[in-house]
C-alpha cells in the first residue's frame, strides 16, 4: 500500500503571504494525486488533480506541481478562507490512500 | 447539478452490521467513467477511503477492511449502498460518498473526487 506522508502537521502563516505544503508518497503514483480543502464541519472540497489542475471554481491562487513522489500545494497569497485542513490523495494505486493533513493557521 | 447525499442510522451497537446509502443525481453510474466512493474520517483524525464501485461494476475496497466491506449499486435509484460488518467503536465516524470521474479503459478518478455529500456520523456504542 502506498503511504502518503505529508508536512508539516500545522502551517502558521500570515494573511497575504504564501503558503507551501507538502505530501510525499512512499512510491511513485506517477502524476494521480489530487488535494483537498477540508473546513470544520464541511466537506472536502476538491482544490487540485492530476496534480497540477485546478478543480472547477477553484481560484488561481491554488497551484499544484510535483517533483518525482513530492508534491507541492502552494497558496499564493492567503486569503482568510484559506485557513483550513488539507489533505492529499493517491488514486494511481488501490487502495487509494490520503495523507494525514496539514492544518493552515492564522499567525 | 450534481449532489450527493448518505443516509443510514446514527447509532449502532457493536458487532451489528452498518448499512449505507448514497444517493445521488446530475449523473449516471451507467455512464463510462463514473465512479462512487465511500471516505470516512473518525472524529478529529484524517480521511479515509474505503472503497469505490464504478460504472462497470468492478469494485475496489480498502485492504485493512476488505473483509467487512461490500459496496453495490443499484442504477435504477441512482443509489450506491455500502455495508460494514462487526462493527466496533473504532467505526465511530462521519462517513461521506463521493463522486469521481475517470477515464475509460485508464484511471479510475483521473478528476479526482470531484462531488461530495454532507456526510453522515455514525456512532458505534452499547
Amino acid at each position: 500500500e502506498i503511504v502518503m506522508t505529508q508536512s508539516p502537521a500545522t502551517l502558521s502563516v500570515s494573511p497575504g503571504e504564501r503558503a507551501t505544503l507538502s505530501c510525499r508518497a512512499s512510491q511513485s503514483v506517477s502524476r494521480n494525486l489530487a488535494w483537498y480543502q477540508q473546513k470544520p464541519g464541511q466537506a472536502p472540497r476538491l482544490l487540485i488533480y492530476a496534480a497540477s489542475t485546478r478543480a472547477t471554481d477553484i481560484p488561481a491562487r491554488f497551484s499544484g506541481s510535483v517533483s518525482g513522489t513530492d508534491f507541492i500545494l502552494t497558496i499564493s497569497s492567503l486569503q482568510s478562507e484559506d485557513f483550513a485542513l488539507y489533505y492529499c490523495q493517491q488514486y494511481n494505486n488501490w487502495p487509494y490512500s490520503f495523507g494525514q493533513g496539514t492544518k493552515l493557521e492564522i499567525k | 447539478q450534481v449532489t450527493l447525499r448518505e443516509s443510514g442510522p446514527a447509532l449502532v451497537k457493536p458487532t451489528q452490521t452498518l448499512t449505507l446509502t448514497c444517493t445521488f443525481s446530475g449523473f449516471s453510474l451507467t455512464t463510462g467513467g463514473m465512479c462512487v466512493s465511500w471516505v470516512r474520517q473518525p472524529p478529529g483524525k484524517a480521511l479515509e477511503w474505503l472503497a469505490l464501485i464504478a460504472w462497470d461494476d468492478n469494485k475496489y475496497y480498502s485492504t485493512s477492511l476488505k473483509t467487512s466491506l461490500t459496496i453495490s449499486k443499484d442504477t435504477s435509484k441512482n443509489q450506491v449502498v455500502l455495508t460494514m460488518t462487526n462493527m466496533d467503536p473504532v467505526d465511530t465516524a462521519t462517513y461521506y460518498c463521493a463522486r469521481s470521474r475517470g477515464i475509460v479503459g485508464g484511471i479510475r478518478s483521473y478528476y479526482g473526487m470531484d462531488v461530495w455529500g454532507q456526510g453522515t456520523t455514525v456512532t458505534v456504542s452499547s
